[in-house]
């Protein structure tokens, strides 16, 4: 069974810092593109970003390129995201999902918050 | 990256067929097949319900059918069900290696 676990989610000031991870199992992680997703409060949809399986391409939306930055541990199956500069508007449910030409498993999100 | 274009809201009575429209441009919806609808409700992760213009994922109801026309991706729901109520979205690739999500339709069933 297909498993994506979000964590380290959090309450963090405007302009700071904070790494999400998603812990992934039950498919070969390396060969799915991984991405984050997020949804703001009673909004829609916003897709963050997305890393190859290898590791090697990434691209970012252009509300979160230069301050955040995707990554994967293929050796421990583990998403990451590191969000730096973070601002009100960042405030959203993070989803790890995985995506072979469609976004086929989700996991169950982590809350970002960012409020002075 | 302006949103692809939805209804905000659509509505039906059980028994009865809906359709969701999903509007964008030849450089993503009519440009690609990987077009794709997601089924969300309140509190929840999204569930893929279509992928790659109308194909269903196993255990998705066959009620549930994609299509697309030019720059315009289309989501049918026939026979309506009250579980059916829920949030709808669509998603596209885009020419710049991105994605791009709807801006979500909310589905009642009356």
């Amino acid at each position: 069974e297909v498993q994506l676990l979000e964590s380290g989610g959090g309450l963090v000031q405007p302009g700071g810092s904070l790494r999400l991870s998603c812990a992934a199992s039950g498919f070969t992680f390396t060969s799915y593109d991984m991405n984050w997703v997020r949804q703001a409060p009673g909004k829609g949809l916003e897709w963050v970003s997305t890393i190859s399986g290898g590791g090697t391409a990434t691209y970012y939306g252009d509300s979160v390129k230069g301050r955040f930055t995707i990554s994967r541990d293929n050796s421990k199956n583990t998403l990451f995201l590191q969000m730096n500069s973070l601002r009100v508007e960042d405030t959203a449910v993070y989803y790890c999902a995985r995506r072979r030409a469609t976004f086929d498993s989700w996991g169950q999100g982590t809350l970002v918050t960012v409020s002075s | 990256q302006s949103a692809l274009t939805q209804p905000a809201s659509v509505s039906g009575s059980p028994g009865q067929s809906i359709t969701i429209s999903c509007t964008g441009t030849s450089s993503d919806v009519g440009g690609y097949i990987y077009v794709s609808w997601y089924q969300q409700h309140p509190g929840k992760a999204p569930k893929l319900m279509i992928y790659e213009v109308s194909n269903r994922p196993s255990g998705v109801p066959d009620r549930f059918s994609g299509s697309k026309s030019g720059n315009t991706a289309s989501l049918t729901i026939s026979g309506l069900q009250a579980e059916d109520e829920a949030d709808y979205y669509c998603s596209s690739y885009t020419s710049t290696n991105t994605l791009l999500f709807g801006g979500g339709t909310k589905l009642t069933v009356l």
